[in-house]
């Protein structure tokens, strides 16, 4: 079975700081991860994914994430944080046995950008 | 391009009905999975269609049922609603990459 704990439901940085979201991930098998953002009554929109290419991923609105095989975590960070980046993040995890994995998902932090 | 759709866009049931929840997958993808969010939750899987058979299953009862057509859209039934079945259900369709991509949404509220 997979899991997935994001530590912290809740952070808050200022604008231009640095944002970090943990995740750590439990797998039996080489694992995808993906981070997924969730702006308020809106689906999900994906940010990155690692899927055992390299093991720092860049994704879009310039968020990465680095894959710690030895950690099992897959945390996900900004340089400079925006008012814009306000919203819910969501890491999850589906298996490299299949194709099209079902994804589980961690249950969420949100961030909050103060000016 | 259009993206992942799902209609309608909020549902409010009462206790004991049955609803029907739909959507229509990004061009070019025959693959479906259907989510269930509750509020201040992660979302979790349900099932996922692949050439209009159930392929994977998640920890949900028989209620829950599914179906997808020749044309790759997919349906999510839910039959003797119960309040805890208020939530957003998600549909994503899966591309290469294994990228899943989501749809709006639906927001069931079960009075």
């Amino acid at each position: 079975a997979q899991s997935v704990t994001q530590l912290g439901s809740h952070v808050s940085v200022s604008e231009g700081a640095l944002v970090l979201l943990r995740c750590n991930y439990s797998s039996s098998v080489p694992p995808y991860l993906f981070w997924y953002v969730q702006y308020p009554n809106q689906g999900l929109q994906l940010l990155l994914k690692y899927t055992s290419a390299a093991t720092l991923v860049k994704g879009i609105n310039g968020f990465e994430a680095e894959f710690k095989k030895s950690e099992t975590s897959f945390h996900l960070t900004k340089p400079s944080a925006h008012m814009s980046d306000a919203a819910e993040y969501f890491c999850a995890v589906s298996d490299q046995g299949t194709s099209y994995g079902k994804l589980t998902f961690g249950q969420g932090t949100i961030l909050t950008v103060h000016p | 391009d259009a993206g992942v759709t799902q209609s309608p866009t909020h549902l409010i049931k009462t206790r004991g009905q049955q609803v029907t929840l739909r959507c229509s997958p990004k061009s070019g993808h025959d693959t479906v999975s259907w989510y269930q969010q509750a509020l201040g939750q992660g979302p979790q899987f349900i099932f996922q269609y692949y050439e209009e058979e159930e392929r994977q299953r998640g920890n949900f009862p028989d209620r829950f049922s599914g179906h997808q057509f020749p044309n790759y859209s997919s349906e999510l039934n839910v039959n003797a609603l119960l309040l805890g079945d208020s939530a957003l259900y998600l549909c994503a369709s899966i591309g290469q990459g294994y990228e899943q991509y989501f749809g709006p949404g639906t927001r069931l509220t079960v009075t």
